[in-house]
């Protein structure tokens, strides 16, 4: 079976910290993909980053960046230097063959 | 530059009503998803379809039922809606890509009240 916790329910920070989202996924399968979606107060969702299972090199895209570790089942998602925009729920994600399973989301609020 | 287009956006329904919720891509691609989106549950995937013509059920399919008769749409139905029914909806699409790499691209979303 496959499953996507998202243990931090809600977090806080004050703008221009930073903060680490954590994921971790259980799947028997050698090949997945993983993913980040944001979505923020107005209620769409967003895709941030898509990972495959046979790469594990972190990505870093401004100030976002993804830790994945198949040692640990992990994918998590750090934001750096944190901004009010960056308010949103998170949500990561699993896809085994055709079908997505989500995280509960976290939700983060960026203090000003 | 539509993408994914849900209708209608909100409704409120009475107890033992029906309704459809439609879906419509125009990004040509293959899957097609419903998810109910419920405060801390995240997204749980109602029905899904690979393809026009098919379709199957989800982690929470029971009081839905759906179709893809054409290849951009995907329609959700509530035959007798329930107050358990009450939740943010959100269509999604895929496209059909090598080794299944393709992300969820959503709409918008659709609020559905059952009184």
């Amino acid at each position: 079976a496959q499953k996507v916790t998202q243990a931090q329910t809600e977090i806080s920070v004050v703008e221009k910290e930073d903060v680490t989202l954590d994921c971790v996924y259980e799947t028997r399968d050698t090949t997945y993909y993983l993913f980040w979606y944001k979505q923020p107060p107005s209620g769409e969702l967003v895709f941030l980053i898509r990972r495959n299972s046979f790469d594990e090199q972190n990505e870093i895209s401004g100030r976002y960046s993804w830790n994945f570790q198949k040692s640990t089942s992990s994918f998590n998602f750090t934001i750096t230097a944190s901004q009010v925009v960056d308010s949103a729920v998170y949500f990561c994600a699993l896809r085994h063959r055709n079908q997505f399973y989500f995280g509960t989301g976290t939700s983060l609020t960026v203090i000003p | 530059n539509a993408g994914v287009t849900q209708t209608p956006k909100f409704r409120v329904l009475k107890t033992g009503q029906s309704m459809t919720l439609l879906c419509a891509q125009d990004m040509n691609h293959e899957y097609m998803y419903w998810y109910r989106q419920d405060p801390g549950m995240g997204l749980r995937l109602i029905h899904y379809s690979v393809g026009e013509g098919t379709t199957a059920k989800g982690e929470v399919p029971d009081g839905y039922n759906v179709s893809r008769l054409k290849k951009q749409n995907f329609l959700l139905g509530l035959e007798s809606a329930a107050p358990s029914q009450t939740s943010v909806y959100f269509c999604a699409s895929s496209p059909l890509r090598v080794l299944g790499t393709g992300e969820l691209f959503f709409g918008e979303g659709s609020r559905l009240t059952v009184l």
